[in-house]
């Protein structure tokens, strides 16, 4: 699976658009980028995930690039209870056992 | 609809003890995992599986035996606890049919000490 980096720490202030980048520059063409996140203590959640076009659900968006080297998570209005650990990772689906690998995330604050 | 239940949710153990933890999901799910995360890092793969019958190791499988003998229960055991084994484990499920179209759904923890 491809390595993914992110950055360790972010501020975001309530009520505004959380934009969470991810590189992913050795991502292969069969692998889909994946975005969860971790609430304090919590297990994690899975938030969306995509392959080449942009998606969006009721919680986030994800923006991929053209390239498809990297991509962002963004929460459209970022509220105190959106505070945890975001992860993106990327991976193949039914190969090898359809393991998701965690890296060290970006560790969210939303700020009132 | 009770997603992934582990059990139990906080354990102590002393050095050299042995106990099993227990994940059982009600989602028909194939593929099931374990994972330990230490405090600061990110999860770490101890053991998966595949299907009913079957299990491989992950990144960190040293120490942990696991066993799939029904679909929906996946138990991961540690046979002599040593202090290193001091994390929170989670457990996932997610479906075959929905590798590319699903999360993985987690269970919440169970938190475990080795003094």
């Amino acid at each position: 699976d491809a390595k993914t980096t992110q950055p360790p720490s972010m501020d975001c202030a309530e009520g505004r658009a959380a934009n969470l980048p991810c590189n992913h520059s050795t991502i292969s063409g069969n692998e889909y980028v994946y975005w969860y996140r971790q609430i304090h203590s919590q297990g994690p959640q899975y938030i969306i995930h995509g392959l080449k076009n942009n998606e969006t659900n009721e919680m986030a968006s994800l923006i991929i690039t053209e390239d498809r080297k990297s991509s962002t998570l963004i929460l459209p209005h970022a509220t105190l209870r959106d505070t945890a650990v975001y992860y993106c990772i990327v991976r193949v689906g039914l190969a090898a056992g359809n393991k998701l690998t965690f890296g060290g995330g970006t560790r969210v604050l939303v700020k009132p | 609809n009770a997603g992934v239940t582990q059990t139990p949710k906080f354990r102590v153990l002393k050095t050299g003890q042995s106990m099993t933890l227990l994940c059982a999901q009600d989602m028909n799910h194939e593929y099931m995992y374990w994972y330990r995360q230490d405090p600061g890092m990110g999860l770490r793969l101890i053991h998966y599986s595949v299907g009913e019958g079957t299990t491989a190791k992950g990144e960190v499988p040293d120490g942990y035996n696991v066993s799939r003998l029904k679909k929906q229960n996946f138990l991961l055991g540690l046979e002599s606890a040593a202090p290193s084994q001091t994390s929170v484990y989670f457990c996932a499920s997610t479906t075959r049919q929905g590798a590319s179209n699903y999360g993985y759904t987690f269970g919440s923890g169970t938190r475990l000490t080795v003094v």
